[in-house]
């Protein structure tokens, strides 16, 4: 499994909406795509998993959804603490773990 | 309080080996799985390894097998990363991750290895 995540970088101002996008070379299980931020200098952080639940702690202004080959993560409002980078991953049957390139979210 | 914290990273020459360590405290150990994930200079994260919550199962990316051992101490609530042959290219901060529910639910701080002649 190859996941592409796009844009490359998303250029937005606080109180914007970001919409960010996982895609997989073949369908996959929901129940086993995650995101993951990380800021600047810091460990990865666990947001979402099984495609849509939020991590323990997690504000509602994240959000994930999609199936098939198609995942989205949307922050609704962005606070300046959000600007960080995004990565989707996917942990197969095998077990294999695949991350995506990453989104970097920029002010 | 969940807690890993890496050690074992330094300056290395090609060739070499290390043995990196990760020790976990705030929940039980030999409860859950545990994985290996690195991040180049600049790069994005790439999972590198796992080890079953006994220790009897080891899984490697393609990339990493042959020159990489993961094993675990569960007396000792620690898990290792033994790396033979180091390249260039393991130039990595390497974070030991616990396993959840198909996901890394907690993160190590990490350990730098530069790989240099």
């Amino acid at each position: 499994i190859v996941l592409t995540q796009s844009p490359g970088t998303l250029s937005l101002s606080p109180g914007e909406r970001a919409t960010l996008s996982c895609r997989a070379s073949q369908s996959v299980d929901r129940d086993y795509l995650a995101w993951y931020q990380q800021k600047p200098g810091q460990t990865p952080r666990l947001l979402i998993y099984r495609a849509s639940t939020r991590a323990t702690g997690i504000t509602d202004r994240f959000s994930g959804s999609g199936s098939g080959t198609d995942f989205t993560l949307i922050i609704s409002r962005l606070e300046p603490e959000d600007f960080a980078v995004y990565y989707c991953q996917y942990y197969d049957d095998s077990p294999q773990v695949t991350f995506g390139g990453g989104t970097k979210v920029e002010i | 309080e969940v807690q890993l914290v890496e050690s074992g990273g330094g300056f290395f020459q090609p060739g070499e080996s290390l043995r990196l360590s990760c020790a976990a405290s705030g929940f039980t150990f030999s409860d859950n799985w545990m994985h290996w994930v690195r991040q180049g200079p600049g790069k994005g994260l790439v999972w590198v390894s796992l080890i079953n919550n006994y220790g009897t199962s080891t899984i490697y990316a393609d990339s990493v097998k042959g020159r990489f051992t993961i094993s675990r101490d569960n007396a000792r609530n620690t898990v290792y990363l033994q790396i033979n042959s180091l390249r260039a290219e393991d130039t990595a901060q390497y974070f030991c991750a616990r396993g959840g529910d198909r996901n890394f639910d907690f993160w190590g701080q990490g350990t730098l290895v530069t790989v240099s002649s």
